[in-house]
């Protein structure tokens, strides 16, 4: 069964220094996300992402986030100046379509732990 | 927005017995409801989905069932296994949300199955 792929698996860096989040979607998904999960607590929405432009942000989305899918496979979340409370796993997800008939397909996670 | 509510936070039942998590949402235009399972460390996987126009729906050991007029879900596990163990997510779409799938999560409830 195909899979959301993410990398690297853990990620230390020091705050206010800057990361890329690699994640390969599923490759005939067309919608694609970030979420992100903060140790214990609950998933939560950060973007979406739909032809090539977001289509949705939440308030955790900041001007210190973005996203890019620099080529045909591969979708990027970047925090420009990491903080402490950015630690948390972030998980990348993708749906082969929008809408109630598409559920979304989780990859396993970056735990990133910003020190 | 969507605000979704899962109690309780944890549930403890012994091998063989029934487990029922339940989960509320606050927007009566929301259309579907998956439940995802985590296992420690891992990523949330889709174990079963509900949409509005249906009220019960079953998969093996696993059923999902929606009440609209009151606005909760309900997700309930037969003969459950120590493998049951995890932490259960329920999750609800709006259509009023965006253009995208993106989902509401509940806090989680821990379910730890005795043997």
């Amino acid at each position: 069964e195909p899979e959301v792929t993410q990398t690297p698996s853990h990620q230390v860096t020091q705050m206010g220094q800057e990361v890329i989040l690699r994640c390969v979607p599923i490759s005939n998904h067309l919608y694609f996300y970030w979420y992100r999960q903060i140790l214990g607590q609950k998933v939560e929405f950060l973007v979406s992402f739909y032809n090539n432009e977001i289509s949705e942000k939440s308030e955790i989305f900041d001007d210190q986030f973005s996203v890019e899918r620099p080529d045909g496979s591969n979708f990027t979340l970047k925090i420009r100046s990491t903080k402490l409370e950015d630690s948390a796993m972030y998980f990348c997800a993708s749906s082969e379509r929008t809408g109630v008939n598409s559920p979304l397909h989780f990859g396993n996670g970056t735990r990133l732990t910003v020190t | 927005g969507e605000n979704v509510e899962q109690h309780p936070s944890t549930l403890s039942v012994q091998e063989g017995d029934s487990a029922v998590i339940k989960c509320t949402y606050s927007d009566s235009a929301s259309n579907y409801f998956p439940w995802y399972k985590q296992e420690l460390g891992k990523r949330p996987q889709l174990i079963i989905d509900i949409r509005s126009n249906v009220g019960e729906k079953k998969d093996q050991r696993i059923a999902v069932t929606l009440n609209k007029t009151a606005k909760h879900f309900s997700l309930h596990i037969t003969e459950t296994q120590p493998e049951d163990s995890a932490v259960y997510f329920c999750a609800a779409k709006s259509p009023l949300s965006g253009a995208n799938s993106k989902l509401t999560f509940g806090k989680g409830i821990t379910l730890s199955v005795r043997p």
